[in-house]
């Protein structure tokens, strides 16, 4: 199994606290992600990083930053948590897409952490 | 419009027998991969199978297999000889192109189907 851990596991807040997840990798990929579940949804990205200190917005991002300082850490913050944002994060990590060969889309598959429950009151 | 569609929500299926769980999708692309997930009760994504655009057979992972049809925009999953712990959801995902996010390895899931199986 990949080397994923998420930390909190589980977390119950307050509307409009602060709150930061975090993402640990062992494998040294260059790409990792947020994702948050919520029923109906499937799996939606929130945002995405493509090496230190290089990140970029996914399709649900508003209301979310994050950072990444060294290779094995990608930290997820809401600056102030809504009820809406009550969901289940997931991280992954991949070793895509460093080459396009003949112009086919990589194999790479992605590797999720365990997911953290956030329960906003 | 929805990049990943996977039109049953349930399904129920008896041990032992096969069963097909439906995605299509939508891409420009023409280099564009397809992946199915499974998600277990306890929460776990696990990767099950993947097919690129450019491969020429199906792909198969022991009692998965999918069902590639591309002019029909399709990757069905098969799962041959269902076991108790099949039961599940399963997601279809899609990487597209470079150009819309498949440069960095972004997937686009579907919403899911929940399989049961039968004893």
């Amino acid at each position: 199994d990949a080397g994923i851990t998420q930390s909190p596991r589980h977390k119950v807040t307050e509307t409009g606290t602060p709150v930061t997840l975090r993402c640990h990798q062992t494998e040294n990929h260059r790409y990792m992600y947020w994702y948050r579940q919520d029923p109906g949804h499937g799996l939606r990205l929130i945002h995405y990083s493509y090496g230190v200190k290089d990140t970029d917005k996914g399709e649900v991002s508003d209301g979310y930053s994050v950072s990444r300082s060294k290779t094995e850490d990608f930290l997820l913050t809401l600056e102030s948590a809504t009820s809406s944002q009550t969901s289940v994060y997931f991280c992954a990590i991949s070793e895509c897409c460093e080459t396009w060969t003949s112009g086919r889309a990589p194999y790479n598959e992605q590797f999720f952490g365990p997911g953290t429950r956030l329960t906003v009151l | 419009a929805q990049k990943i569609t996977q039109t049953q929500p349930g399904m129920f299926v008896q041990e032992k027998e096969a069963v097909t769980l439906d995605c299509t999708y939508d891409t420009s692309d023409q280099s564009y991969g397809l992946f199915w997930y499974k998600q277990p009760s306890s929460g776990e994504m696990i990767f099950l199978i993947y097919q690129g655009s450019y491969d020429e057979q199906n792909a198969t992972e022991g009692r998965y297999s999918l069902n590639f049809q591309k002019a029909r925009k399709s990757a069905n999953l098969v799962i041959s000889a269902s076991q108790l712990g099949d039961s599940a959801m399963y997601f279809c995902a899609m990487r597209e192109g470079w150009l819309h996010g498949g440069s960095q390895g972004n997937l686009i899931f579907g919403k899911g189907t929940k399989l049961s199986v039968k004893p």
